[in-house]
């Protein structure tokens, strides 16, 4: 069976500031992919990052980065200078071999991003 | 161009009604997925289509029925819901191999059951 857990429920943040958005995914599956997702309000789930479990390179796509580190099943999301159009809810999600093309959700992180 | 598009937006309904929620993609996607969302919940699978086929059914009730006409188009049945049904109904599509699924999803339908 797999997990993924996102602790933080809610964040609120003032424009400009950076947030980082925690995720923690269990699994027994050495292949998997771990996904960020974002909801705006309109509701569509838009796909922001697919990476897969052998690459362990961060990356950062504007003032997005993201931190995959196996050694602590974590995949975390960092947005820098924050603005308002970044308030949504983000899920983390996860799929692997076992679960066939079944997504795991996290519980998602609603993100509030003040002028 | 990585668009689902899902009609319509928006559905009242009663619970003697019956309508139809549809999805269309255009990326020459084969699988194809149903989601419920409740407010402030993840998404749950209700059904995975690969191929045209219903190959995963997470144990939805037979109020709801979908239905995958080709490949580019997924519909969901709705018949005799229960207030409790309300909620944004989700369509997605990818590719089918684990190593080329990301999952696109469409804005959603947002369906009130009075």
């Amino acid at each position: 069976a797999q997990k993924v857990t996102q602790a933080q429920t809610e964040i609120s943040v003032v424009e400009k500031e950076d947030v980082t958005l925690d995720c923690v995914y269990e699994t027994r599956d050495t292949t998997y992919y771990l996904f960020w997702y974002k909801q705006p309000p309109s509701g569509e789930l838009v796909f922001l990052i697919r990476r897969n479990s052998f690459d362990e390179q961060n990356e950062i796509s504007g003032r997005y980065s993201w931190n995959f580190q196996k050694s602590t099943s974590s995949f975390n999301f960092t947005i820098t200078a924050s603005q308002v159009v970044d308030s949504a809810v983000y899920f983390c999600a996860l799929v692997n071999n076992n679960a066939g093309n079944m997504l795991t959700f996290g519980g998602g992180t609603r993100l509030m991003v003040k002028p | 161009d990585t668009e689902v598009t899902q009609t319509p937006k928006h559905l009242v309904m009663g619970m003697t009604n019956k309508k139809s929620l549809k999805c269309e993609q255009h990326m020459g996607h084969r699988a194809m997925y149903w989601y419920k969302q409740k407010a402030k919940k993840p998404p749950e699978l209700m059904f995975v289509y690969s191929y045209e086929k219903l190959s995963i059914n997470e144990s939805v009730p037979s109020r709801f029925s979908p239905e995958c006409p080709n490949s580019s188009l997924l519909n969901l049945h709705l018949h005799a819901l229960q207030p409790e049904d309300s909620a944004l109904y989700l369509c997605a599509s990818s590719q089918v191999t684990l190593a080329k699924n990301i999952q696109y999803f469409g804005a959603g339908t947002r369906l009130s059951v009075l």
